[in-house]
Formats: C-alpha cells, structure tokens, sequence
C-alpha cells in the first residue's frame, strides 16, 4: 500500500492476555517508529528501529513490552500480561533512511482496550 | 532533557480567520528540528510544517506559517482563513540527531473551527 498500515485498527481484550500489534511501512523506509497516545496526553515514544541497528527501546514503559522487526520491514509491538493503563491509541510511523530532514509518516493507529 | 509545552489544551476560530497556536520547548541541543503535526478525528497523524533550527526565515506552507523565535524556544503556528477542515488536535514535535532520532512531542491542541 501507499501508507503505513496498522493492524488490527482496534482491539479488545481482557486484563492479563497478551496482545500483538502489527505495522507495515512504507516500501524502502528504513526507520520505524512505535508510539502510544493515552487518553488526554501526548505521543509517548515507546521504540525506534532503523535499519539493521539494535533498536532504542528507551521508551519502552516496562519489560512486560517488546517490539521486533522482521527483516528490516514489519514491525510487531507485543504486550505481555496486559494492565487496564495499557489502554491507548498505539500509532506506528516510518521514514526513510537518514531521516533527519523527512518527516514520518503514521498510520491510523490501533486502538487497544483492556478490561 | 527534551521537552515540548503546548500550553492550551483547547481552543476555537471562527471559520476564516486566523488562530495561533502556541508551543515551546527546552533543550540544550543547537541542532534540531521542530514540527507540527495535525490529527483530525480521523485518527491518522499528518505533517503540517516543519522548521530546520539553523533557518532564520520562518516556514511557510499556503495557509501555514510558523513563528520560530529560537532564543526564546518558541515555535507558534499561525492558521490563516480557517477551514473547517482544520478542525483537529494539533500537535507540536521536537527532534534532535544527537537523540537517535528520537521525536518528541507536546501534549497537543485540539482547534475547533466553528462555522
């Protein structure tokens, strides 16, 4: 597709369960971004993948979140033993490489929900 | 440390006149880059402007324009003869090479442009 597709667009699940996030680049954008928007607040940044670079995962609120890339294109951001204050918009975007000067671009998000 | 300050959560203009959004930010870096980003309801984050720091001319596209006051750490966006497509959160973003890349964002501004 043109744009960076997310999936699912929503999910709902119950406290406790894992959850898998997908994003699809861009074709040929090397960096990839994962942030998590709660209710009220800002873009959190969680991890940042480029290229084959180990990825910064300074953002990454807990041990109980990891993210990987596969082949240097899609990018999962998994959620283990999911808590109530996971519920968010988690929103993925992509650059090119040496994207200092492009911007990202998102995609629509997914939107999680714990119970 | 990094941070971005938009101080008004909310805020409203009436369909063809002209609204400012104010945004500040702290960091002890000389070279960055300043963004703003726009989400309508839509979800889906999308590049509004951007600012290169060492620029002295503000940036400018069609009804956009930015004031950078960069002694001042401020980054402003002026929207001229407001759409109703405007309509969104607003949402300002600071980014720094020497962070890996990484974006900071403020808590955004969600605009209303009333008919």
């Amino acid at each position: 597709g043109a744009g960076v597709s997310q999936s699912p667009s929503n999910k709902v699940t119950e406290k406790g369960k894992d959850v898998e996030l997908r994003c699809d680049p861009i074709s040929g954008h090397t960096a990839l971004y994962w942030y998590r928007q709660s209710l009220g607040q800002g873009l959190e940044f969680l991890i940042y993948f480029q290229g084959n670079s180990a990825p910064d995962k300074s953002g990454l609120p807990s041990d109980r979140f990891s993210a990987e890339r596969t082949g240097g294109s899609v990018s999962t951001l998994t959620i283990q033993r999911t808590q109530q204050e996971d519920s968010a918009v988690y929103l993925c975007a992509s650059s090119p490489l040496w994207g200092l000067e492009q911007p990202q671009h998102f995609g629509d998000g997914t939107r999680l929900s714990i119970l | 440390a990094q941070t971005v300050t938009q101080s008004q959560p909310e805020m409203s203009v009436q369909e063809a006149e002209t609204v400012t959004l104010s945004c500040t930010y702290d960091t002890s870096e000389n070279n960055y880059y300043l963004f703003w980003y726009k989400q309508p309801p839509s979800r889906q984050m999308i590049l509004v402007i951007r600012q290169e720091a060492y620029k002295q001319q503000n940036a400018t596209e069609n009804r956009f324009s930015v004031n950078f006051q960069k002694a001042a750490k401020s980054f402003s966006l002026k929207i001229s003869d407001s759409q109703l497509g405007d309509t969104a959160m607003y949402f300002c973003a600071f980014m720094t090479p020497n962070t890996g890349n990484q974006f900071y964002f403020g808590t955004g501004t969600s605009l209303t442009v009333i008919p």
